[in-house]
């Protein structure tokens, strides 16, 4: 069964600074890997997609890499601004029927 | 762009009481799914379908029943809403295979 892991579960950065969070999954047999932004009370916004064969996506301020072989996948964040405050959740797409799978979480807070 | 619209989005529920989710997308994805969102758990999958007229379960499936008989819609039932079922569910959509998920923004349901 696929377990997804992120570490650290909740952050807190200064204004300007460089991130990282992590993603870890079991079953290095998956077909890609999603970035999920998720403000308060709200829904589910894809912020990157990786396909397996796929080392690494870049969108404006944001990268992730795949490393699928470890089991690892991890989103930089340059120059973080106090909008970037939100929880970044990772899901990996395996097995059957394009289910994905979830990690719990990484709660950001970017501070003045 | 509408993507994927779920309604209500707030609901309260007498348990023992049954009611109906409502999803629905215009992106003409075959694959749709409902998950459930609760604190420290991650996002878990309860129904998928691969398209009309076919559903499976996923890992939470008791409780509910959907079907799906256009590629438009999947609307998922509570036969009789229990405490437990207290959560946040979220309806996507994606292509089959390798694409991108399309999340909605969910409901948030209360059974007292």
């Amino acid at each position: 069964k696929q377990e997804v892991t992120q570490i650290p579960a909740a952050l807190s950065v200064p204004e300007g600074e460089n991130l990282v969070l992590n993603c870890s999954f079991t079953d290095s047999a998956i077909y890609n890997l999603q970035w999920f932004r998720q403000d308060p009370g709200k829904g589910l916004t894809s912020l990157l997609l990786i396909q397996s064969s796929q080392r690494e996506q870049t969108s404006g301020r944001l990268n992730a890499s795949l490393d699928k072989s470890s089991g690892r996948s991890t989103l930089y964040i340059a120059a973080s601004q106090p909008g970037d405050s939100a929880t970044y959740l990772c899901a990996v797409k395996g097995g059957t029927a394009s289910k994905l799978t979830f990690g719990t979480g990484t709660r950001l807070q970017v501070t003045l | 762009n509408a993507g994927v619209t779920q309604t209500p989005k707030f609901q309260v529920l007498k348990t023992g009481q049954s009611m109906t989710l409502q999803c629905a997308q215009d992106m003409n994805h075959e694959y749709m799914s409902w998950y459930r969102q609760d604190p420290g758990m991650g996002l878990r999958l309860i129904h998928y379908s691969v398209g009309a007229g076919i559903t499976d379960q996923g890992e939470v499936p008791n409780g509910y029943n959907v079907s799906r008989s256009t590629t438009e819609d999947f609307p998922l039932r509570l036969l009789s809403a229990a405490p437990s079922q207290t959560s946040v569910y979220f309806c996507a959509s994606s292509y089959t295979g390798r694409a991108e998920a399309f999340f909605g923004q969910g409901t948030r349901l209360t059974v007292v």
